[in-house]
């Protein structure tokens, strides 16, 4: 049983250069998220999506865009990176945006230079 | 604003009982969340309560208080491998989880 899956687990990148995180779940959860987790601050919301064909800003949605073609796939672009996207990344899944426990994948460790 | 407060730090006995505190202010309450997250891992579910009271569940307990704002972990019989950090999240009026910054908890022989 995979999950959530994603990918790169770690990746070194410019200023400037584009980059996208993607995330596959194979447990046909409706809801879908991106969080970034940085040293000494909780978990801050980027983007969401409650369902295939929506999406929504998070806490933090500045600088990154995400799409929901399906319901596995929620992939997370960086247009252009800048240092202070320098994170650790998760993708998370749940079966219901209200209250449902989420499932998150083993995260995507991004260093922009 | 919406915030969650939680120890940065506790230190422990392996065997011993620890508490883990958590207070939090957000615009309306849907429940509260307990994640345990392992150095370098992703976080994963422990806890969920939304009423007042003690959810116990083996070793680990959560307790409520929607009145205080108030959340407690509590983690009996140490094991070495509870070393990791704690993650309190509360769920707002729009079903959004506002996440606390998380209580390293490490545990000693």
């Amino acid at each position: 049983i995979a999950g959530i899956t994603q990918a790169p687990t770690s990746q070194i990148l410019a200023a400037g250069r584009r980059m996208t995180l993607r995330c596959t779940q194979d447990m046909r959860h409706n809801a879908m998220y991106w969080y970034r987790q940085d040293l000494g601050l909780g978990l801050r919301l980027i983007h969401y999506s409650n369902t295939a064909g929506t999406t929504g800003k998070g806490e933090v949605p500045d600088g990154y865009s995400v799409s929901r073609a399906n319901t596995d796939d929620f992939p997370l672009t960086l247009a252009s990176a800048v240092p202070s996207q320098t994170s650790v990344y998760f993708c998370a899944s749940s079966d219901d945006l209200n209250t449902g426990e989420l499932f998150f994948g083993e995260g995507s460790r991004l260093t922009v230079l | 604003g919406q915030n969650i407060d939680q120890p940065t730090e506790m230190t422990a006995t392996e065997g011993a009982i620890v508490q883990i505190n958590c207070t939090y202010q957000t615009s309306g309450f849907n429940g509260l969340f307990w994640y345990q997250q392992h150095a370098g891992e992703a976080p994963t579910f422990l806890s969920y309560n939304v009423l007042d009271g003690l959810e116990e569940k083996g070793r680990f307990s959560s307790f409520l208080s929607r009145s205080k704002g108030y959340s407690y972990l509590l983690l009996k019989e140490l094991q070495m491998k509870d070393s990791a950090s704690y993650l309190c999240a509360a769920v707002d009026s729009n079903y959004q989880l506002i996440w606390g910054a998380g209580t390293k908890l490490i545990i000693k022989p």
